[in-house]
């Protein structure tokens, strides 16, 4: 089957770096998303990863590696508002996207 | 930006109702999806649509209808109600240039449904 593997929640200080990892086990691959989930908000989408590697943008970076069936997403600087649920979703060879459970991160003063 | 709407945010019916949600986009998207979302689970698909008129099956559509006759427009339709479809439901909609699972998607705010 295909599964989606999150840590489910993660603890982190103010001002310090939290690193979210994905793994992936899908039939095909054609892109990676993170997006972000705020507490009773909809998901907004953060990241899109195809190729291998680093994308950065801003405080929020990702990277992917597809060999290994792993991306993660990393978070700088932390603040309180980066307190939500961050979700990964990989789109397989049929072009359907399946979503993991998702990581709630939790940023400590 | 784009703007995704739902009916309501909260709403409670009882087991048996038959229960309409309505989603709403502004930007003129081809694809249109509604998932529900449960704790420890991830997003699951009920329905999508990618163009009017047209629908398909997501991962878990039994127990649900849906409707789109305008394009902007796609309803999700509980027939009889169960407490098992106590969920929080997302409806969401993405350009469909290349693909419905390549495209960025875009989230209305959620309904939060409770069945007693």
């Amino acid at each position: 089957g295909q599964n989606i593997d999150q840590p489910t929640e993660m603890t982190a200080t103010e001002g310090a770096i939290v690193q979210i990892n994905c793994t992936y086990q899908t039939s095909g691959f054609n892109g990676l998303f993170w997006y972000q989930q705020h507490a009773g908000e909809a998901p907004t989408f953060l990241s899109y990863n195809v190729l291998d590697g680093l994308e950065e943008k801003g405080r929020f970076s990702s990277f992917l590696s597809r060999s290994k069936g792993y991306s993660y997403l990393l978070l700088k600087e932390l603040q309180m508002k980066d307190s939500a649920s961050y979700l990964c979703a990989v789109t397989d060879s049929n072009y359907q996207l399946i979503w993991g459970a998702g990581t709630k991160l939790i940023i400590k003063p | 930006d784009v703007k995704v709407t739902q009916s309501s945010r909260y709403l409670v019916k009882r087991t048996g109702e038959k229960v309409f949600l309505e989603c709403v986009q502004d930007m003129d998207h081809e694809n249109m999806f509604w998932y529900r979302q449960d704790p420890g689970l991830g997003l699951r698909l009920i329905y999508f649509s990618y163009d009017v008129k047209m629908k398909e099956k997501g991962d878990i559509p039994e127990g649900y209808s849906v409707s789109r006759e305008k394009k902007e427009r796609f309803s999700l339709i509980l027939e009889s109600a169960s407490t098992n479809q106590t969920s929080m439901y997302l409806c969401a909609s993405s350009r469909g240039t290349s693909g419905r699972g390549t495209d960025t998607q875009y989230f209305g705010p959620g309904t939060r449904l409770t069945v007693l």
